[in-house]
Formats: structure tokens, sequence, C-alpha cells
């Protein structure tokens, strides 16, 4: 989608590694998302940032951690990879303000073996 | 956690039928509703934010309606053709107000 971009679209790492997913905006936007997508689970929350260096937990927030050192970046990582994370990550943005709605990039596919 | 809850979980119809999906959700703390649309292989696309109590919104076939008091929305579909097929997501925002918290989604098929 126009101003979001996910990378990498698509990995497959072993168990115990460590992955970084990148997303990048280019629309100057001050909320950034993470989701993951999970069959009968439909999207949730990992992390969220609010501003440069400010994140917080969503939902499901054990084994990922996030960092955000510049406005048009924010990072996933999971520090030693499970099988438990294998699924679609997306990453969303948003304007300020109640009345904007998320654009979501184009997802990572991430399986863990 | 909060909790939005949609149904039916799917849906089967003909083209040309109309149809309506559920969303509830907690009434407390309301900042925002949104609907998304979500076609395979996709990524989700916004079709309504709604704020207010009584909020309706209209895109071509498409229109919700909102009410916050008693925590629940309406989608509506008129006259569905095979290009509505797709998941249909609802989320309303946190209790900080600061990210959307999403049901599992209505999965609409519609056949020709």
């Amino acid at each position: 989608d126009a101003g979001i971009t996910q990378s990498p679209r698509h990995k497959v790492t072993e168990t115990g590694t460590p992955v970084t997913l990148r997303c990048h905006q280019t629309e100057n936007h001050r909320y950034m998302y993470w989701y993951r997508q999970d069959p009968g689970h439909g999207l949730r929350l990992i992390h969220y940032s609010y501003g440069v260096k400010d994140t917080d937990k969503g939902e499901v927030s054990d084994g990922y951690s996030v960092s955000r050192s510049k406005t048009e970046d924010f990072l996933l990582t999971l520090e030693s990879a499970t099988s438990s994370q294998t699924s679609v990550y997306f990453c969303a943005i948003k304007a300020r303000g109640n009345d904007y709605g998320y654009t979501f990039g184009s997802g990572t596919r991430l399986t863990v073996v | 956690i909060l909790n939005v809850e949609q149904s039916p979980q799917s849906l089967h119809v003909q083209e040309g039928d109309s149809t309506n999906f559920t969303c509830s959700f907690p009434s407390s703390n309301f900042y925002a509703l949104h609907w998304y649309r979500w076609e395979t292989a996709k990524s989700p696309e916004a079709l309504f934010v709604m704020t207010l109590n009584g909020d309706e919104k209209k895109k071509g076939r498409i229109s919700a309606t909102l009410n916050t008091k008693e925590g629940y929305s309406y989608l509506y579909i008129k006259g569905s053709q095979p290009e509505d097929s797709a998941t249909y997501l609802c989320a309303s925002t946190n209790q900080a107000g600061t990210a959307l918290i999403f049901g599992k989604g209505t999965t609409l098929s519609v056949s020709s």
C-alpha cells in the first residue's frame, strides 16, 4: 500500500534465532502498530507506538520487543523465535485523531521451523 | 482486555441478497468504532470510522450504524455482489484510546 512497506515479505527461520521485521512509512504519521494474524484469532495487537521512542504493549506482547528510533521506522523483534510465533504480521499506521482509519502494510509471513 | 465480538462468523448469500453483520463492544470509555474490508491475500482496508452515537455512514451499497450506549454497530450490504466476498472486520479502541482491538471478523461469500 502507498506510504507503508513491510520487509521482508516472507521469512523462514529456525527456533531460537532472533528475527527483526521492519515497517517503514512515508506518511509522517505518529501512530504505528504491529498485529499478528492467526486462524481463529483474527488480528491481535502485539505492540504499538505513539511517537519516537514511545511504545506500549498490546494483548500478545510476550516474546516480542519493538523499537522506534525515528518516525518512519517501527521494528518488531522476536528475541528467540518459537514455533508459536509462526504467523502473518501486519504493520499499520494512523494519523492523529479519532476520525482516521488505519492503513495496513502488505504483511510479513513468518515461519519458525 | 477489551472484547469485540462479531456475528455471524461466516455467511453465504446469493447475488442480489441484502445482508447485515453485527459488532458488539464495551460501551464504556468509547472513542471510535472502525469497519474494515479484508479480501483474501490482501491487506485490510478501512470502510468506516464512526465516533458519535447514532452515526450512520454509507459508501455505495455498504452502510453502517453505531449505538455507543448499548455497544453495537451494524454493517449492511444491499444487493450483494460476488466482489463483496471478503472478511469484514470490526474494531474498537482500547481503554486508553490509543489502539484498535479487532473482532474475529465475519466472512461473507456471495455466489453468482
